[in-house]
């Protein structure tokens, strides 16, 4: 599994975009970059995934540079309800171990 | 929109008792998980599940804990004597054929071991 680092918190403003950065120098071919986002006290829920350039669905857009040693996880007019943790996770998608590995996550903090 | 549930939301037992966390998750998923996460801690792996038997597990799930699929639906983490720090939040989880890291989680049981 590729080992990941994102920052511990953001904060931002409400109507504001928001950019979540996550490094994972050591990606191998077959790695997948997947964000998961939870609320307080509850379970976490995946947001979006992605293997390289641009992905969006209705929730976020990921942005995978060509080298894919980092990824940027885009929230976009945030509100409150977007208070969460943010995860970053790297692994392969066809085999290996089934888990997912959690780190810490981005606490993000929607001032209003 | 299908969603995994986890019941009951809160469970407080004495330290030694068993107990039964029970999930159903999404109908037409065939991966199940259990993940914990103790408070202010990072959500941990427990088990993985698949065609009624365990296909991994991590070092937190000992002899103390097992996991069942009685029948169709229902999805169970048992742990026969639980300790102290067994107290957290439990997550089932699961998901469809070919999409292994897009998970499905629960809203959890709270489980308080006094």
């Amino acid at each position: 599994l590729a080992k990941t680092t994102q920052p511990i918190s953001m904060d931002s403003y409400e109507g504001q975009e928001v950019n979540i950065t996550c490094s994972h120098n050591n990606i191998a071919t077959n790695d997948y970059i997947t964000w998961y986002q939870q609320f307080p006290s509850q379970g976490p829920r995946f947001i979006i995934q992605g293997y390289k350039t641009k992905v969006t669905n209705e929730v976020a857009s990921l942005f995978i540079p060509a080298d894919r040693k980092s990824s940027t996880l885009s929230l976009p007019r945030v509100s409150l309800s977007d208070t969460a943790v943010y995860y970053c996770l790297v692994g392969d998608m066809n085999f290996g171990n089934e888990k997912l590995t959690f780190g810490t996550g981005t606490r993000l903090t929607i001032i209003p | 929109e299908p969603e995994v549930t986890q019941t009951p939301s809160h469970q407080v037992t004495q330290m030694g008792q068993e107990v039964i966390l029970r999930c159903v998750p999404i109908s037409n998923h065939l991966y199940f998980y259990w993940y914990r996460q103790i408070l202010g801690q990072k959500v941990e792996f427990l088990v993985s599940f698949y065609n009624n038997e365990i296909s991994e597990k991590s070092e937190i799930f000992d002899d103390q804990f097992s996991v069942e699929r009685p029948d169709g639906s229902n999805f169970t983490l048992k742990i026969r004597s639980t300790k102290l720090e067994d107290s957290a939040m439990y997550f089932c989880a699961s998901r469809p054929s070919g999409r292994r890291y897009e998970q499905y989680f629960g809203p959890g049981t709270r489980l308080t071991v006094t």
